[in-house]
């Protein structure tokens, strides 16, 4: 089946901590997402990129980083410079000038 | 600036009862239009999106929309709600010529029984 898996479900991190989420796609769409989600604050974009090892900030990308260095990968990293990185993490993947498809989310919790 | 509108951060409807959400973008050119649904803890979606054409978009779930470009609306409707609409809806807008998408804040579906 095709698709966007996202591992893991839930991640939890420590204080100083650098934490990867993970994004896989077998779509074979040119542009991957990352998106925060906070209750009342819809969806945020972190990062995108349109191709591989090509990537550009969103609207909230400080305290992130991503690599993209496969098609199907798009990696998000939580550095501890993120200072509330509690939240709902979504990934997708979209074709230029078409639908994006979402994966299952990842929620991660700072302890 | 681009930008997307719900107005409506929560409604509340009676199983049964006919149902609008409503969504106003801001885009200068005719925008690629979305509508995802999201249940708890859940990914995003797709609904039904309109890209050219027919301004009224049949979607899964008997879910129809419609663009009305003179109001710079796509409004989400469904004719009878079910118990397991209950979920939160987005509303997107693509930049037509680009890879980014603006999304709303969600209206959060509560349906009574």
């Amino acid at each position: 089946d095709g698709g966007i898996t996202q591992s893991p479900k839930y991640l939890f991190r420590k204080e100083g901590q650098n934490v990867t989420l993970s994004c896989e796609q077998n779509l074979n769409h040119d542009a991957m997402y990352w998106y925060r989600q906070d209750p009342g604050q819809g969806l945020r974009l972190i990062y995108y990129s349109q191709i591989v090892n090509d990537f550009q900030k969103g609207d909230i990308a400080e305290g992130y980083s991503v690599s993209r260095e496969k098609k199907e990968s798009f990696p998000l990293t939580v550095t501890s410079a993120q200072k509330n990185p509690t939240a709902f993490y979504l990934c997708a993947s979209s074709s230029k000038r078409d639908t994006q498809y979402f994966g299952p989310g990842t929620r991660l919790t700072v302890l | 600036a681009q930008s997307v509108t719900q107005p409506d951060i929560h409604i509340t409807v009676s199983e049964g009862a006919s149902l609008e959400l409503r969504c106003n973008y801001s885009y200068g050119a005719t925008p690629y239009l979305f509508w995802y649904v999201q249940s708890p803890g859940q990914g995003l979606q797709l609904l039904l999106k309109y890209f050219s054409g027919d301004t009224l978009v049949q979607g899964i779930k008997g879910f129809e929309a419609e663009f009305k470009r003179s109001q710079s609306s796509f409004n989400l409707r469904k004719p009878s709600v079910h118990w397991s609409d209950a979920a939160e809806y987005f509303c997107a807008v693509g930049a037509g010529g680009t890879y980014k998408y603006i999304f709303g804040t969600g209206t959060r579906l509560k349906v009574l029984a």
